[in-house]
């Protein structure tokens, strides 16, 4: 089956700590997307990569990193500068045409 | 300039009867408009799109209006069913000719279809 995974579904993290939320697509695409949701509020692009060993910030960068070193994997760390980490992480990405696949996303906890 | 503002924020519609959202944008090089929709614990999952060449796009049940004078664009479901029953984001872009495609949300309009 082609699409986009990400893992774990549901993660508990401690204030403080790092913590990296995987990505992998099998689409064979490029671009590659990370965004944050929050209860009531729009998809907020955090990052992007168009290519392999290229990413750009997005909106809300601030407190995320993340590293595109194979084409199928576009990892998010969220990182002890993040304010207000928790919420629901998604990733996505685009081929050649104007669609944009969406992953199951990741709801992160952070206490 | 690159906001897209989406209402109404929640709807209550019986089944049977007509959903109607709407979304406008300001900034007039957009030339992608993407519905998704998306179950709660779930991600996003596109429903319609279209470009701006064209006033009206329908696929089954769910069409799209476009009013490019007015910079508007409205989600119309038709014999809406309980399973209809979802959060649905508009949304916009620039289509870079590339694989990017930086999409810019509404925030979304909770619909619930009362069986």
């Amino acid at each position: 089956d082609g699409g986009i995974t990400q893992s774990p579904k549901y993660l508990f993290r401690k204030e403080g700590q790092n913590v990296t939320l995987s990505c992998e697509q099998n689409l064979n695409h490029d671009a590659m997307y990370w965004y944050r949701q929050d209860p009531g509020q729009g998809l907020r692009l955090i990052y992007y990569s168009q290519i392999v060993n290229d990413f750009q910030k997005g909106d809300i960068a601030e407190g995320y990193s993340v590293s595109r070193e194979k084409k199928e994997s576009f990892p998010l760390t969220v990182t002890s500068a993040q304010k207000n980490p928790t919420a629901f992480y998604l990733c996505a990405s685009t081929g050649g045409s104007d669609e944009q696949y969406f992953g199951p996303g990741t709801r992160l906890t952070v206490t | 300039q690159q906001q897209v503002k989406q209402s109404p924020q929640s709807l209550i519609v019986q089944k049977g009867g007509i959903s109607i959202i709407n979304c406008a944008y300001e900034n007039t090089a957009f030339d992608y408009f993407p519905w998704y929709q998306q179950f709660p614990g779930k991600g996003p999952a596109l429903l319609i799109a279209i470009r701006p060449d064209v006033s009206e796009k329908k696929e089954g049940r769910f069409t799209i209006s476009f009013n490019k004078s007015a910079k508007q664009f409205s989600l119309h479901i038709m014999d809406s069913q309980p399973g209809d029953s979802a959060t649905y984001f508009c949304a916009a872009s620039i289509f870079g000719g590339g694989a990017t495609n930086k999409l810019i949300f509404g925030t979304g309009t909770l619909l619930a279809v009362q069986p």
